[in-house]
């Protein structure tokens, strides 16, 4: 069974630094994996997907990185803004399209 | 174009009373699902449904019935709610390899 964690759960940090947000995954055979953004209340909203194939994908200032021999992937947030803070999600897609969730990591970004 | 809706937001229920979580969405998707989100535990996926007219359980169906009335709406139904099922229930459908999420209906059973 594919289990998906995400360390640290909550983490703070101050307006402007760059940060890394850690998945970790025990099967390798996924389809994709995708990073979500929850704001409080709210559904999710897909930030960046990475194909088996790919190493990495970038949208602004996020980047996320994948590798399935180590089962990791990372989620990079430039020059962070208080506007970030929000729950991050990844989620890997394996057979039938079905998504497994991580249980996230809650970003507050100090102004 | 609304997305995906779900109603209602939020319902308190009392043990063994009946509901039925309503989802549509305008995407012209073939696939949808429903999920619940625990504190500390992710989103697990319930019920499933590839196309019209077909449905698969998920992780966690137990308690759970589903209909997929046409290509735009997916219900979830719990026929008699236990306080195991008091969560956070999201629908989802999907486009490409991309789920798109509606807003969530909080349930409470008491």
């Amino acid at each position: 069974k594919q289990e998906v964690t995400q360390i640290p759960a909550a983490l703070s940090v101050p307006e402007g630094e760059n940060l890394v947000l850690n998945c970790s995954f025990t099967d390798s055979a996924i389809y994709n994996l995708q990073w979500f953004r929850q704001d409080p209340g709210k559904g999710l909203t897909s930030l960046l997907l990475i194909q088996s194939s790919q190493r990495e994908q970038t949208s602004g200032r996020l980047n996320a990185s994948l590798d399935k021999s180590s089962g990791r992937s990372t989620l990079y947030i430039a020059a962070s803004q208080p506007g970030d803070s929000a729950t991050y999600l990844c989620a890997l897609t394996r057979s039938a399209r079905q998504l497994t969730f991580g249980s996230g990591t809650q970003l507050t970004v100090l102004p | 174009n609304a997305g995906v809706t779900q109603t209602p937001k939020f319902q308190v229920l009392k043990t063994g009373q009946s509901m039925t979580l309503q989802c549509a969405q305008d995407m012209n998707h073939n696939s949808m699902y429903w999920y619940r989100q625990d504190p500390g535990m992710g989103l697990r996926l319930i019920y499933y449904s590839a196309s019209e007219g077909t449905t698969d359980k998920g992780e966690v169906p137990n308690g759970y019935n589903v209909s997929r009335l046409n290509k735009r709406e997916f219900s979830l139904r719990l026929e008699s709610a236990a306080p195991s099922q008091t969560s956070v229930y999201f629908c989802a459908s999907r486009g490409g390899e991309t789920q798109y999420f509606g807003p969530g209906t909080r349930l409470l059973v008491l």
